[in-house]
């Protein structure tokens, strides 16, 4: 099975940075996904790693170190609409994904 | 342009009485899942379909079903709605194995017990 822990908030300004840290325990690790969900909305996809190291797209940053089971969501440029839950995922050999509660950033003016 | 549709948006059903709803894909994947979410909290998987192949959670309740007549549709069915079953449920596909697939949701059909 899988255990995923991030933080439960995270509250940062209008053009700033904010990382978001997950770490994993799992039985058969195939891959670690960021879902970014607004309130009442569905998740929708933001970044894939498989592999050690940095995948950029955009404002968007996602890490991975798979020996210390962790990974983090770096969001650059903050803007309002950023306010949202972001949702660190898990798949494994079976490809399903086990999702963490998802940490609730604010972004504030 | 829709990939994933789940109709309907919101659903308000009666402590015991079923319900069914659906999602759709136009994206010919060869999986889709049915995932339940409660406020503030992870989407948890119900089951999922590989092409037919239906495949259940231990820790799914008997109360919820499913049915895949085709690789477009699939319908979770709600036997016998309790209060705890209010939630919001997430359909979502994924590709032929191996890569980075990702898992594409819907908008989800938020239920309602009364």
């Amino acid at each position: 099975g899988q255990n995923i822990d991030q933080p439960t908030e995270m509250t940062a300004t209008e053009g700033a940075i904010v990382q978001i840290n997950c770490t994993y325990q799992t039985s058969g690790f195939n891959g670690l996904f960021w879902y970014q969900q607004h309130a009442g909305e569905a998740p929708t996809f933001l970044s894939y790693n498989v592999l050690d190291g940095l995948e950029e797209k955009g404002r968007f940053s996602s890490f991975l170190s798979r020996s210390k089971g962790y990974s983090y969501l770096l969001l650059k440029e903050l803007q309002m609409k950023d306010s949202a839950s972001y949702l660190c995922a898990v798949r494994d050999r079976d490809y399903k994904l086990s999702f963490g509660a998802g940490t609730t950033v604010t972004v504030r003016a | 342009d829709a990939m994933v549709i789940q109709n309907p948006r919101y659903q308000v059903t009666q402590f015991g009485k079923p319900v069914t709803l659906s999602c759709s894909q136009t994206l010919n994947h060869n999986v889709m899942y049915w995932y339940q979410q409660k406020s503030s909290q992870a989407p948890k998987l119900l089951f999922h379909y590989y092409d037919k192949d239906f495949n259940n959670e231990a820790d799914t309740p008997d109360n919820f079903q499913s049915r895949r007549p085709n690789t477009s549709f699939c319908f979770l069915d709600i036997r016998s709605p309790g209060l705890g079953d209010a939630a919001m449920y997430l359909c979502a596909t994924s590709g032929q194995t191996g890569g980075g697939e990702t898992q594409y949701f819907g908008p989800g059909t938020r239920l309602l017990v009364l």
